[in-house]
Order: structure tokens, then C-alpha cells, then sequence
């Protein structure tokens, strides 16, 4: 069945710094890979995604890329500011579970100290 | 105007007690889900209705029954609480699939 397998479970970064978080997968079947932020006692809410036919994919300072060989995925935060602290979960559909089954990873704690 | 609204936010009562958690959208959706999200923050799908069916129910104990009255609800009845229900319950919506969740803001269970 599906997995998803997320890395750090928690990140501590410099105001201004770049995080990195990277999921990895075990179906080759998935083909939808969003990112949900959760900041502290709030509502997860997507804030980018990516399809299978794409690589790469970018929205202003946050960047999501996908290596379906290696069957991992990566989201990228630039220049993070303090508002970018939350808890941040990867997620995929499309494998063995179908389209409307949406898995989630485990979760990152970012903290950005100013 | 509240996309996904849930209610109660909060719940705390007893052990053996029956609870509701009830969902509404107003998005026009058609595909709904029930989320439990643990102490640990970890996001596990329960259920989901497309258009009032159920066609995703995760090994989740009888003890929790959906009940989608319309598209745009979709509720959760548990039996007999236990501790390990303590958790908050998260509804949510997608228009198509695979696409974006729309979460609703959560109902805090409190199981003592």
C-alpha cells in the first residue's frame, strides 16, 4: 500500500535561511504530491502541489520537486521569514489507495528565529 | 462565509459516552472526508463520501458511523468513547481528485 516517509521531523533555521523538507515514497503508481501548512492550533491548508508530468514547480519563495525514479519529493523554503513557522505535511495520491485517498506524511516542525 | 464548517470545536467528556461532530460545506463539492490527527500531528484519513456514498472507510473501529445526509454534510457519531479517541477531528472537501483539501478548523475530543 502507500507510504510516505517524511524528513526532518523537526527544522530550525535563521531568519533568512532556505529549509529543506523531503518525503519518500514506495508506489510508483502515486502521481499527486501537495504540501500542507498547519500553523499552531489552525487548519491545515495546501500551499503548493505537484502533478507527475512535472519536475519542478515554484510560487514565489516556496519550490516543490519530484524525482519519480528516485520516488522522492522535496519542498524548498528561500529568504524564510518568522511567519513560516508550522508544522508542514507532505501528502500523495493516485497509487494503490486511488485518487481520492490522500495520505499524509508524519510532518516538520519548522521554527524561524528571527 | 465558512467553507468547511464543523461544530462542535470543542468536546470533552466521558469515557462510554456517544458523541457528534457534525460537517457542512458550502463549496459545492462533492468528495467530503473525516481526518483524525493524533498528539503527535500525525493526519490520518478515517472516511470519505463522494455524493452522499461512502467509498473510502480506513480500518477504523465500528464504533465511529459517517453519516452523509446530502453532499454538502457529512457527520460522525461515536460510540462508547474511549481514551485513545482523545484526538482533534478534522472534516474537509475536494471539488475533484486528486485536488486541493479544504479543511475544516477542527473538533477537539477530550475523552477523560
Amino acid at each position: 500500500g502507500e507510504n510516505v516517509e517524511q524528513h526532518p521531523s523537526t527544522l530550525s533555521v535563521q531568519e533568512g535561511d532556505s529549509a529543506v523538507i523531503k518525503c519518500t515514497y514506495s508506489d510508483s503508481a502515486s502521481n499527486y504530491f501537495p504540501w500542507y501548512k498547519q500553523e499552531l492550533g489552525k487548519r491545515p491548508q495546501l500551499i503548493i502541489d505537484i502533478r507527475s508530468n512535472v519536475g519542478e514547480k515554484k510560487d514565489q519563495r516556496i519550490a516543490v520537486t519530484l524525482n519519480k525514479t528516485a520516488k522522492h519529493f522535496s519542498l524548498h523554503i528561500t529568504e524564510t521569514q518568522p511567519e513560516d513557522s508550522a508544522v508542514y505535511f507532505c501528502a500523495l495520491s493516485g497509487g494503490s489507495g486511488g485518487y481520492n485517498k490522500l495520505i499524509f506524511g508524519a510532518g516538520t516542525r519548522l521554527a524561524v528565529h528571527p | 462565509d465558512t467553507a468547511v464548517s464543523q461544530t462542535p470545536k470543542y468536546l470533552v467528556t466521558q469515557m462510554g459516552n456517544d458523541k457528534s461532530i457534525k460537517c457542512e460545506q458550502n463549496l459545492g463539492h462533492d468528495t467530503m472526508y473525516w481526518y483524525k490527527q493524533d498528539s503527535k500531528k500525525f493526519l490520518k484519513i478515517m472516511f470519505s463520501y463522494n455524493n452522499k456514498e461512502l467509498i473510502i472507510n480506513e480500518t477504523v473501529p465500528n464504533r465511529f458511523s459517517p453519516k452523509s445526509p446530502d453532499k454538502a454534510h457529512l457527520n460522525l457519531h461515536i460510540n462508547s468513547l474511549e481514551l485513545g479517541d482523545s484526538a482533534v477531528y478534522f472534516c474537509a472537501s475536494s471539488g475533484f481528485s486528486p485536488g486541493e483539501l479544504f479543511f475544516g478548523e477542527g473538533s477537539r475530543l477530550t475523552v477523560l
